[in-house]
């Protein structure tokens, strides 16, 4: 198994453009998870999904996130409009019902000009 | 609320020598506990899980921990270190509230294995 798939691997935008990230999680899963990962804030859970549907996203900071998962092999994690305090690295992560353990992505290391 | 501590913000060990990293957990009911490690510029990878049976928990690596549920801790261990396993390690817990397959994670300790 490939293991789950993000891209880009690095994004560097300016303040104010929309930003779009990639999941593909392993196949077969059923949970899919977006962190996100600073030096300041350590590893934070923005939102996971069961079975394509959203289950919890009290972590995404503000309107400016969402997360969509139109299948069972995509999903994607948008900011509009992006600014600084969004640098970070985005980390997806995906797990089977029943297996508890997460797998995470190489993670989306996303900077903010 | 569960919750898990890692009460080391770095470690510090000789090449050949043991290494522990401490985690302790707080949790309602029997806990689902987990270690990751994270080396630079990559994502988290799973050690070792402990859900129920023996306390000691073999996993990859070499890496073990031990449960013990008077002290609520599991920490980590290793009999020799190696300055390869120089990472970032996080201990985690499974939430029973709010998701059935949510973990909560620590703020991760840093292990630095000198030659």
């Amino acid at each position: 198994d490939a293991g789950v798939i993000q891209s880009p691997r690095h994004e560097v935008t300016e303040m104010g453009q929309e930003v779009t990230l990639r999941c593909k999680p392993i196949s077969g899963h059923d949970y899919l998870f977006w962190y996100r990962q600073t030096m300041m804030r350590g590893l934070e859970l923005l939102i996971y999904f069961n079975n394509n549907v959203p289950i919890d996203d009290s972590g995404m900071p503000e309107d400016r996130f969402s997360a969509k998962m139109p299948n069972a092999s995509f999903s994607t994690l948008k900011i509009q409009p992006s600014e600084p305090r969004d640098s970070a690295v985005y980390f997806c992560a995906s797990s089977r019902l029943g297996q508890y353990e997460q797998y995470f992505g190489p993670g989306t290391r996303l900077t903010v000009t | 609320a569960q919750s898990v501590a890692q009460p080391e913000d770095q470690v510090n060990v000789a090449e050949g020598n043991p290494l522990t990293v401490k985690c302790t957990y707080s949790v309602s009911g029997n806990p689902y506990l987990f270690w990751y490690v994270q080396y630079p510029n990559r994502g988290l990878q799973f050690l070792l899980k402990y859900i129920t049976g023996d306390n000691l928990v073999k996993g990859s690596y070499g890496f073990e921990a031990e449960f013990n549920k008077s002290q609520t801790s599991f920490h980590l261990k290793k009999p020799s270190a190696l300055v390869s396993d120089s990472a970032l390690y996080f201990c985690a817990v499974r939430a029973l509230s709010g998701g059935y397959n949510k973990l909560i994670f620590g703020a991760g300790t840093r292990l630095a294995v000198h030659p």
